[in-house]
């Protein structure tokens, strides 16, 4: 059963840079058949995609963020990460990673999400 | 403002049936079956309840139901249950440059 845990600094100052980790368990993320992505959700509001990658590199990211932006994979720790450069206190949000069916455009499965704040 | 529209809150008695809408446009919603549907109960992660308009993965109860018309998609759920007290979310592939768009989320409460 794939289970999905972000990792990762609950407090990061304006103008630094956002990291966080996901490691994946039951499964590979080697795995073909999945994109690895992650979605926020600011306190008290929705959802907000920002990117999907698989392993091999394809990368699909939400333009809002593009230029801010980057997921990478790891096989060797079975992890993938975000970097989110450049926060400011808008960036504060539930931070989710996810998976996506290759060829699809849904999210089946969610790890619990990690609360990020900005603040100095 | 969220790509998609969806009512803030609904509500329905236990056994009742309540319906969702999403409204979305041409270049989502109304051009591709890829609207997807999420339950969130308080401080947990989203569960995919539909996705492809309809389908329900494993495990998801058949009391929950989706469709589309024009640029409108709907979750239905029948027979309802203390348990199905959620907020809701629902997705669509855009053809816009942004793949993906969730709407802004309805609270279910069940009285």
């Amino acid at each position: 059963q794939l289970q999905l845990q972000e990792s990762g600094p609950g407090l990061v100052k304006p103008s630094e840079t956002l990291s966080l980790s996901c490691t994946v368990s039951g499964g590979s993320i080697s795995n073909s058949r999945y994109f690895w992505g992650w979605i926020r959700q600011p306190p008290g509001k929705g959802l907000e995609w920002m990117g999907s990658m698989s392993y091999s590199g394809s990368a699909y990211y939400n333009p809002s963020l593009k230029s801010r932006v980057t997921i990478s994979v790891d096989t060797s720790k079975n992890q993938f990460s975000l970097k989110l450069s450049s926060v400011t206190a808008a960036d504060t949000a539930v931070y989710s990673c996810a998976t996506t069916p290759r060829g699809y455009w849904y999210f089946d499965l969610w790890g619990r999400g990690t609360l990020v704040t900005v603040s100095s | 403002q969220s790509a998609l529209t969806q009512p803030p809150s609904v509500s329905g008695s236990p056994g009742q049936s309540v319906t969702i809408s999403c409204t979305g446009t041409s270049r989502d919603v109304g051009s591709y079956n890829r609207v997807s549907w999420y339950q969130q109960p308080p401080g947990t992660a989203p569960k995919l309840m539909i996705y492809e308009v309809s389908n329900r993965p494993s495990g998801v109860p058949d009391r929950f139901s989706g469709s589309k018309s024009g640029n409108t998609a709907s979750l239905t759920i029948s027979g309802l249950q203390a348990e199905d007290e959620a907020d809701y979310y629902c997705s669509s592939y855009t053809s816009s440059s942004t793949y993906v768009v969730f709407g802004g989320g309805t609270k279910l409460t069940v009285l």
